[in-house]
């Protein structure tokens, strides 16, 4: 399968800590999203890295690529309660999208 | 806030309905989605339209049926589904001729069959 898998499945941190996500995927890819999801809503796109980019950042996301171990992390600095969500990786060839089963943060006020 | 409605919310039906949920996107993308969200599982494509074409159906059962009438709605007709199929049913949108192909998903309607 060419989904990615996040991990861990679930993260509960103190709000102010730093929280950071893995996900590994199994084939060539053309770039990885991360996304967003608040309970039972839709998925909200946070931040697209190409396959030729190691390192990405925008506002207090920062995501890393490393194609040569076909992983990716997300971090996110100076977590707030607002941030409590799951979050997906998905891999995206040609069009097609492949998501995991996600992780859920937590963050305690 | 995405630019991506479905209709209804929620629907709660028996498994002899027949039922549709309905997607409709803003973006002007070329592009629709079906996804099926189960808890625990990941997000599952169902179905694809490219430019109102079908290009992807992902062993979904008949019971399943899709229509994609233009570019911009999306429906998913529903009959004698089974207690299996409850979940959230997610629509999505993007741009496919766009270097970056970033899907823009719906609230999802929240599906229960009894």
């Amino acid at each position: 399968s060419q989904q990615g898998e996040e991990d861990p499945q679930a993260l509960s941190i103190q709000e102010g800590e730093n929280a950071t996500m893995n996900c590994s995927y199994k084939t060539s890819i053309n770039n990885l999203q991360w996304y967003r999801q608040n309970s039972g809503r839709g998925l909200v796109h946070l931040i697209l890295i190409r396959s030729n980019e190691r390192e990405k950042h925008s506002g207090r996301l920062r995501v890393t690529l490393d194609t040569s171990k076909k992983s990716s992390s997300l971090l996110i600095t100076a977590s707030r309660a607002a941030d409590t969500a799951s979050y997906f990786c998905a891999t995206s060839n040609f069009n097609k999208f492949y998501f995991g089963s996600g992780t859920k943060l937590n963050v305690k006020p | 806030e995405t630019g991506v409605t479905q209709t209804p919310r929620h629907l709660v039906m028996g498994m002899t309905n027949k039922k549709s949920l309905k997607c409709e996107q803003h973006l002007g993308h070329n592009a629709m989605y079906w996804y099926k969200q189960s808890a625990k599982k990941p997000l599952e494509l169902m179905f694809v339209y490219n430019f109102k074409e079908q290009t992807e159906n992902n062993s979904v059962p008949s019971r399943f049926s899709p229509e994609c009438p233009n570019s911009s709605h999306l429906f998913l007709h529903l009959h004698t589904l089974q207690p299996e199929d409850s979940a959230l049913y997610l629509c999505a949108s993007s741009q496919l001729d766009r270097s970056t192909d970033t899907q823009y998903f719906g609230p999802g309607t929240r599906l229960t069959v009894l």
